[in-house]
């Protein structure tokens, strides 16, 4: 069946550091991948996405670019900030189908 | 911005009660979904809800589980008699008819139940 992988967390940064949290996924065909984000005390909430390969998805200075080849997903940011603390969930959905499948969630802690 | 909400935001049950909780998705959304995530695991997929129906479910939605949508507005898990392994973090999601092919869905902030 469909699965995501993702880093372990806690993931603990400076400010200002280069943040990397690696997701790599097993499906059937081409599904669409996802990143949420679940700040503290809030539901989850789509950050980016890409639907088809070598598509990257892009908001809030994060990046992420749909490898085929890999089958990987991985989140980038160049330079975080305290507000980008939260927990980081990958996910995907299959074309024809209805569900997303998360990972396990990497929780991201950013000292000032 | 519209958003899902879902009631209570922690219950605290004794095994083998009745529990359930509530979600009102956004208004004009037309697909409807719950998800848990226990404790220190993933999120999981329980079941998608369309036109007045169960579109899908996962093997862990069992007979002990239902959903409904009594009044148009509301959308509900009931859980029957509960397990202490249904203690988990309940997430209501919906999305529009538009964005089937996006896939994205808007969650609300969750529902904790603690089953003792």
């Amino acid at each position: 069946g469909d699965s995501v992988t993702q880093m372990e967390g806690p993931v603990t940064l400076s400010e200002e550091a280069f943040l990397t949290i690696n997701c790599t996924y097993t499906a059937t065909g081409y599904p669409s991948l996802f990143w949420y984000v679940q700040y503290p005390g809030e539901g989850l909430q789509l950050l980016l996405k890409a639907t088809k390969a070598d598509d990257k998805g892009s908001n809030k200075g994060f990046e992420a670019t749909y490898r085929k080849e890999t089958t990987s997903f991985h989140l980038e940011k160049g330079s975080v900030q305290v507000s980008d603390s939260a927990v980081y969930f990958c996910a995907l959905r299959r074309a024809a189908g209805n569900k997303l499948t998360f990972g396990g969630g990497t929780r991201v802690l950013v000292k000032p | 911005e519209p958003e899902v909400t879902q009631t209570p935001s922690h219950q605290v049950t004794q095994m083998g009660q009745e529990v359930i909780l509530r979600c009102v998705p956004i208004s004009n959304h037309l697909y409807f979904y719950w998800y848990r995530q226990i404790l220190g695991q993933k999120v999981e997929f329980l079941v998608s809800f369309y036109n007045n129906e169960i579109s899908e479910k996962s093997e862990i939605f069992d007979d002990q589980f239902s959903v409904e949508r009594p009044d148009g507005s509301n959308f509900t898990l009931k859980i029957r008699s509960t397990k202490l392994e249904d203690s988990a973090m309940y997430f209501c999601a919906s999305r529009g008819q538009g964005q089937i092919l996006a896939g994205e869905l808007f969650f609300g902030e969750g529902s904790r139940l603690t089953v003792l």
